[in-house]
């Protein structure tokens, strides 16, 4: 079982609807859970961190956390073009803060 | 605060050669991080530091890969005897420990081993 899981896509949706893309992690210690945005060629670009159960909103971006399920979600909101990119889920774990990044899922926003 | 920076950007070197990169954090970061990126897949732990000190390193770094960070400032990567598994994205990402998780990635080597 890989630490972090995640739909590699491409998930397709119209411009305007709302993606939602979703992350689950096999270590129950886990602290930290971040979404990371990857253009094709450009390194990764943080745009939503959440550390605690429920949602966690910032402009057109939710973040949702069950830890019990062991379950993240990045919902985006009123989707455009631009936000066609590879998301990355990622967790952090261990006494060293470990990074684990997800394959991540592909978003294809159709104008 | 000027971002992460890495060079070279671009390397292309054939099988057998030693390549080494460089990467300078923010420079008020003392963690710093190695990953490696292949096609469709995602960023993949290689090891870390707290200033100078290497925590941790992936059970994945064979021995022809080492790391440092000798005054806790800049690092750097070498991969001795290069093979063409080797040829991927090599990303360095520092952050504060007081924030511990924020991580700000640099812009990547990317490596072709022919």
């Amino acid at each position: 079982q890989k630490e972090v899981e995640q739909n590699s896509g491409p998930l397709s949706v119209p411009e305007g609807a709302i993606a939602s893309l979703n992350c689950t992690y096999s270590d129950r210690g886990s602290q930290s859970f971040f979404w990371y945005r990857q253009y094709s060629g450009k390194s990764p670009e943080l745009i939503m961190s959440i550390y605690s159960n429920g949602d966690k909103e910032d402009g057109r971006f939710t973040a949702q956390l069950n830890k019990a399920s062991q379950y993240v979600s990045l919902l985006i909101r009123d989707s455009q073009p631009s936000d066609s990119a590879t998301y990355l889920c990622a967790v952090i774990s261990g006494g060293y803060q470990k990074v684990t990044f997800g394959i991540g899922t592909k978003l294809q926003v159709i104008p | 605060d000027t971002g992460v920076s890495q060079n070279p950007r671009h390397k292309i070197t054939k099988r057998g050669q030693n390549v080494t990169f460089r990467c300078d954090p923010i420079s008020e970061h003392n963690r710093l991080y190695w990953y490696r990126q292949t096609l469709g897949q995602g960023p993949e732990f290689l090891t870390y530091f707290q200033n100078e000190a290497q925590l941790e390193k992936s059970r994945l770094l064979s021995d022809r890969f080492s790391a440092e960070r000798p005054k806790g400032s800049f690092s750097t990567l070498e991969i001795q005897r290069t093979e063409q598994g080797d040829s991927a994205m090599y990303l360095c990402a520092s952050s504060l420990v007081a924030t511990q998780t924020r991580q700000y990635f640099g812009p990547g080597t990317r490596l072709t081993v022919t």
